[in-house]
């Protein structure tokens, strides 16, 4: 079993529409939560990071950890077709290595 | 300006070759990484460097030789190289310590393909 999981998609949505991106995982010591975005051909950019359970949001984008189901989630709200990307999800604990999910492909349609 | 750049962006070699690529970081951190990113886009660490130390080493085949001669730079030496190498390598740094965010900055990959 992976340490972190994520369907890898492809996850296609119309612009204007709420996405729902999600990730599990499997060992409870993680603390830190990341999203990261990656357009075709570039590196990954960090896009939302939190620190145990709750939630944070930045302007469209709202990223929420619960421990007690080891579930990580990314929202987008009125997405846009420059969202198109593959979002990778990471969870590290403390100064350990961090974790990747394999990352969903999402593709918004204008 | 770039934070973490690497050199060059695409390699293409044969099978047997020895290659580097190199990275640069300038944003005074105090660790980076090395991580492949492979056909399925899943990213996985290879080596992390604090400080010029060797701090992680994960199961990479000794062919793969990191070097980091000062905090900044930290170059990949591969000898060898086989089909299954071709992938995009990724240089990542961040700042790590006590009060630390962890968060990790990626450079623009090198697309590694081996013929």
């Amino acid at each position: 079993q992976k340490e972190v999981e994520q369907d890898p998609g492809p996850l296609s949505v119309p612009e204007g529409a709420i996405v729902s991106l999600n990730c599990t995982y499997s060992n409870s010591a993680f603390q830190y939560f990341m999203w990261y975005r990656q357009y075709s051909r570039k590196g990954p950019e960090l896009l939302m990071y939190t620190y145990s359970s709750g939630n944070k949001e930045d302007g469209r984008f709202t990223a929420q950890v619960d421990k007690s189901s080891k579930y990580i989630s990314l929202f987008i709200r009125d997405s846009q077709p420059s969202d198109s990307a593959t979002y990778l999800c990471a969870s590290r604990e403390g100064a350990q290595k961090l974790v990747f999910g394999q990352g969903t492909r999402l593709t918004i349609n204008p | 300006d770039t934070a973490v750049s690497q050199t060059p962006k695409y390699l293409v070699t044969q099978m047997g070759n020895d290659k580097s690529i190199k990275c640069e970081q300038n944003l005074g951190h105090d660790t980076m990484y090395w991580y492949k990113q492979d056909s399925k886009k899943f990213l996985k660490i290879m080596f992390s460097y604090n400080n010029k130390e060797l701090i992680i080493n994960e199961t990479v085949p000794n062919r793969f030789s990191p070097k980091s001669p000062d905090k900044a730079h930290l170059n990949l030496h591969i000898n060898s190289l086989e089909l299954g190498d071709s992938a995009v390598y990724f240089c990542a740094s961040s700042q790590e310590g006590a009060g630390a965010s962890y968060e990790q900055y990626f450079g623009p990959g090198t697309r590694l393909t081996v013929t």
